[in-house]
């Protein structure tokens, strides 16, 4: 049973325009959500997170909105770069405890020039 | 202020050997991870260790066990290795003291049983 789910296993977007990453959970007690981003031969590095006591944070081109009666979540990259193309994981967490997450199974940006 | 570094970056095991692996996490940070990520899947937690002891365990057999050191570095062990154990093993740091929001992963190591 997973608990976060990326149902898009992969996304092309153009340079400049908005790229838009979605995840789903079911576990009710989630209550912090990140967002990673994984180069080949790399770690996962650290993107972006909300607090399930709000609904939007935005940090420079990136954006995560999060719907709590949805249990869902999306990242907006505004404007893509080619730089951005990446795995992108969603993870969420109980207790704001980062380092005990569940992920997803990522999904694959790709921005084209 | 250096970052998680993983050692060996990659490994091959026959079935049935134990392997170690090591973690040496974030330079003021407290608390290491563990996690297993197979081939085309997002990372599984194995386990949480923090000031020495475990903080927390996914769904991982016995056979998957870890230590945590005084100075915060950590060792996953597994023994018995099987097949499916095959996968990249990420550790990652973070602190429990303040505000635990985000980990700082290390570049895994690769773990080939055969």
């Amino acid at each position: 049973d997973q608990q976060v789910k990326q149902n898009s296993p992969s996304l092309s977007v153009q340079e400049g325009r908005i790229s838009i990453l979605n995840c789903d959970y079911t576990n009710s007690m989630f209550d912090y959500f990140l967002w990673y981003k994984k180069y080949p031969a790399e770690g996962p590095t650290f993107l972006i997170s909300i607090s399930s006591i709000k609904d939007k944070n935005e940090d420079g081109r990136f954006t995560v909105f999060l719907n709590k009666s949805a249990k869902h979540l999306s990242l907006h990259i505004v404007p893509s770069q080619p730089g951005d193309s990446a795995v992108y994981f969603c993870a969420a967490s109980v207790d704001t405890n980062a380092g005990k997450s569940t992920f997803g199974d990522g999904t694959t940006l790709t921005v084209k020039p | 202020e250096t970052g998680v570094t993983q050692s060996p970056t990659h490994l091959i095991k026959t079935r049935g050997q134990q392997v170690t692996l090591r973690c040496s996490s974030q330079s003021g940070h407290n608390t290491v991870s563990w996690y297993q990520q197979a081939l085309g899947q997002g990372p599984q937690f194995i386990f949480q260790y923090y000031r020495e002891e475990e903080n927390g365990r996914g769904n991982f057999p016995p056979r998957f066990s870890g230590l945590q050191f005084p100075n915060y570095s950590s060792e996953l062990n597994v023994n018995a290795l099987e097949l499916d154990d095959s996968a990249l093993y990420l550790c990652a740091s973070s602190s429990m003291t303040g505000r635990n929001t985000e980990a700082f992963f290390g570049q895994g190591t690769r773990l080939t049983v055969v």
